[in-house]
């Protein structure tokens, strides 16, 4: 099946610093999604990206469909950015290929 | 605030009870979800449901019992779990097939304690 690997698994940002994450996926895929999971549990959708480049507010993503991979940018990072962020791969009408996730701790 | 409403959020069971975990939305999807995620680690799903029929049932252990008693509500029934079974369980909705750029909607998720 079809692999979906992010990187770094963890990363610590001084509040207002700059950051990108990338997804990398083994095959051609339906779409592709960015997700956040605050610490509370809750996943919240931030792209629905399948190529091209997408911006809402500080976030912005990019997805190179032809060279298999997404990137997340974060800019001017806050504490409430703090958490984990998934990319997920669709596959067939209903599945979903979740990446095992970037780990990010965002410092005061 | 989420438009995907889970219940209970918090649960602790034991291994020989029998509880259920509930699901609404109000957005008129047509498909809805069952995902476990385990600490540290990526949600898994698990069922879905497609116009109140179950569509994907991903070989989960029938102490797993998935209901949809209509196109709003989605259940999950509990059936002596085994302590490896505590996880969170997300819920999640969508119009229709993701493939074709409909977005999924997740709630909050019910914590899960076996005991």
């Amino acid at each position: 099946g079809i692999q979906v690997e992010q990187s770094p698994p963890d990363l610590i940002l001084q509040e207002g610093a700059n950051s990108t994450l990338r997804c990398n996926f083994s095959d051609s895929v339906n779409n592709l999604q960015w997700f956040h999971q605050n610490p509370w549990g809750q996943l919240i959708n931030l792209f629905y990206i399948p190529s091209g480049t997408k911006q809402n507010g500080r976030l912005s993503a990019t997805t190179v469909a032809t060279e298999r991979y997404s990137l997340l940018y974060i800019s001017s990072s806050q504490t409430t950015d703090s958490g984990v962020y998934f990319c997920a791969a669709i596959t067939g009408g209903f599945k979903t290929i979740f990446g095992a996730g970037t780990r990010l701790f965002v410092k005061a | 605030d989420t438009e995907v409403t889970q219940t209970p959020k918090h649960l602790v069971m034991g291994m020989t009870n029998k509880k259920s975990l509930k699901c609404e939305q109000h957005m008129g999807h047509r498909a809805m979800y069952w995902y476990k995620q385990k600490a540290k680690k990526p949600p898994e799903l698990m069922f879905v449901y497609s116009y109140e029929k179950l569509s994907i049932n991903e070989s989960v252990p029938s102490r797993f019992s998935p209901e949809c008693p209509n196109s709003s509500l989605l259940n999950l029934h509990l059936h002596a779990l085994q302590p490896e079974d505590s996880a969170l369980y997300l819920c999640a909705s969508s119009q229709g097939f993701l493939r074709v750029g409909n977005t999924i909607y997740f709630g909050e998720g019910s914590w899960l304690t076996v005991v």
